[in-house]
């Protein structure tokens, strides 16, 4: 696609549930980050992948969320046993290669009740 | 570790009014660093750049010159806006502890009134 897609774009999820976020880099860009963003906080790093590399995971807030990226494209944000404080817009980027201009999609506002 | 630092918003500023917003740097190589602009409901997009000491920056008017000396980056215009108003991000990338991983700031608000 044109730009970077992430789905869904709203979600809302029961606390305690498992959710999944998707996010589709542009093609050919081999680094992919996932921010969190508060209401009307900043961006929270939360990991970031560049090609084969081990992804840097120094920015997960604990041990119920992980990510992965599967071919060096598409990636996956999971959240385990969601907690309120979970809710938040998750961003993710993408950018050619490390150090260049990266690409945000539109986020993903998720809401847990 | 790697950090960067802006001025508290928001920033409330007339049309054609002169614009500066702070921007200051924690790093222990040498970043990139870069300014971010995001419209509400929309991703941070890139405003400009800049690579590496003296470099300056510019697009749409706005400014920003890398100051190693002073580990500052601030952004600038000469005359804002109305639709200027949107939510300002400074970020680094490339320092050794943050690898490539881009660190952003906290953001700061502009508000520009007719």
């Amino acid at each position: 696609g044109a730009g970077v897609s992430q789905s869904p774009s709203n979600k809302v999820t029961e606390k305690g549930k498992d959710v999944e976020l998707r996010c589709d880099p542009i093609s050919g860009h081999t680094a992919l980050y996932w921010y969190r963003q508060s209401l009307g906080q900043g961006l929270e790093f939360l990991i970031y992948f560049q090609g084969n590399s081990a992804p840097d995971k120094s920015g997960l807030p604990s041990d119920r969320f992980s990510a992965e990226r599967t071919g060096g494209s598409v990636s996956t944000l999971t959240i385990q046993r969601t907690q309120q404080e979970d809710s938040a817009v998750y961003l993710c980027a993408s950018s050619f290669t490390e150090n260049t201009e990266a690409f945000f999609g539109q986020g993903t506002r998720l809401t847990v009740v | 570790g790697d950090s960067v630092t802006q001025m508290e918003g928001p920033v409330t500023l007339s049309e054609e009014a002169f614009l500066t917003i702070n921007c200051t740097y924690t790093a222990t190589g040498y970043p990139s660093l870069f300014w971010y602009v995001q419209y509400p409901g929309e991703g941070p997009q890139l405003l400009l750049k800049a690579t590496k000491a003296d470099d300056k920056g510019s697009n749409k008017g706005f400014e920003a010159t890398y100051r190693k000396e002073t580990t500052s980056f601030h952004l600038e215009k000469g005359s804002v806006q109305v639709s200027d108003s949107a939510v300002y991000f400074c970020a680094l990338s490339g320092a050794v502890d943050s690898s490539y991983k881009l660190i952003f700031g906290s953001g700061t608000r502009l508000l520009v009134r007719p």
